[in-house]
């Protein structure tokens, strides 16, 4: 079975830094799927990013970028120059190249970004 | 914006009500999503709709009913709810159930209270 652990629960930066937030996953499946999502206090889950296992070009978007390493089961997700917007639970998240497409989701790390 | 609409926002019914939870998509997605999400919990699978036909129920207590009337609408029939089934209650749909195309996006969601 596969699982996903974000063991930072809760981290509470000032605006303008820094953050990144760990995902590790595990799954004896070769071909998966990883995803990011933010949800705000409104409770919609807004779609980050996702990256596929034979794929590990990390990524850059703006003031997201994340980064993928196979060799230790890692999907860690930076937020450079934090800004209050940014808070809000992040999710990671893992899906099998497999039909059905059943999100198995981390525990959520709850960020807060402080004037 | 989001794509994906869920009415209402808010519920609240009693045990002995019948409701139902609407989620309509204009994307095109071939398949939606039922979650279900507990306060600080991840999103907990409820079902999957692919084709408008039902490929995965997560072993969901008979008081909720799915239903997929057509590709855009989603709904989630509710009778004889218990307090422990309020929560935050999430649609989703993405363009297929496997493979890359596997991003789910997710609506706003309905809050729902059973007293």
């Amino acid at each position: 079975a596969q699982k996903v652990t974000q063991a930072q629960t809760e981290i509470s930066v000032v605006e303008k830094e820094d953050v990144t937030l760990d995902c590790v996953y595990e799954t004896r499946d070769t071909t998966y799927y990883l995803f990011w999502y933010k949800q705000p206090p409104s409770g919609e889950l807004v779609f980050l990013i996702r990256r596929n296992s034979f794929d590990e070009q990390n990524e850059i978007s703006g003031r997201y970028s994340w980064n993928f390493q196979k060799s230790t089961s890692s999907f860690n997700f930076t937020i450079t120059a934090s800004q209050v917007v940014d808070s809000a639970v992040y999710f990671c998240a893992l899906s099998l190249g497999g039909g059905g497409n059943k999100l198995t989701f981390g525990t959520g790390t709850q960020l807060k970004v402080e004037l | 914006d989001t794509e994906v609409t869920q009415t209402p926002k808010h519920l609240v019914m009693g045990m002995t009500n019948k409701k139902s939870l609407k989620c309509e998509q204009h994307m095109g997605h071939r398949a939606m999503y039922w979650y279900k999400q507990k306060a600080k919990k991840p999103p907990e699978l409820m079902f999957v709709y692919s084709y408008e036909k039902l490929s995965i129920n997560e072993s969901v207590p008979s008081r909720f009913s799915p239903e997929c009337p057509n590709s855009s609408l989603l709904n989630l029939h509710l009778h004889a709810l218990q307090p422990e089934d309020s929560a935050l209650y999430l649609c989703a749909s993405s363009q297929g159930t496997g493979g890359a195309n596997t991003e789910a996006f997710f609506g706003q969601g309905t809050r729902l209270t059973v007293v």
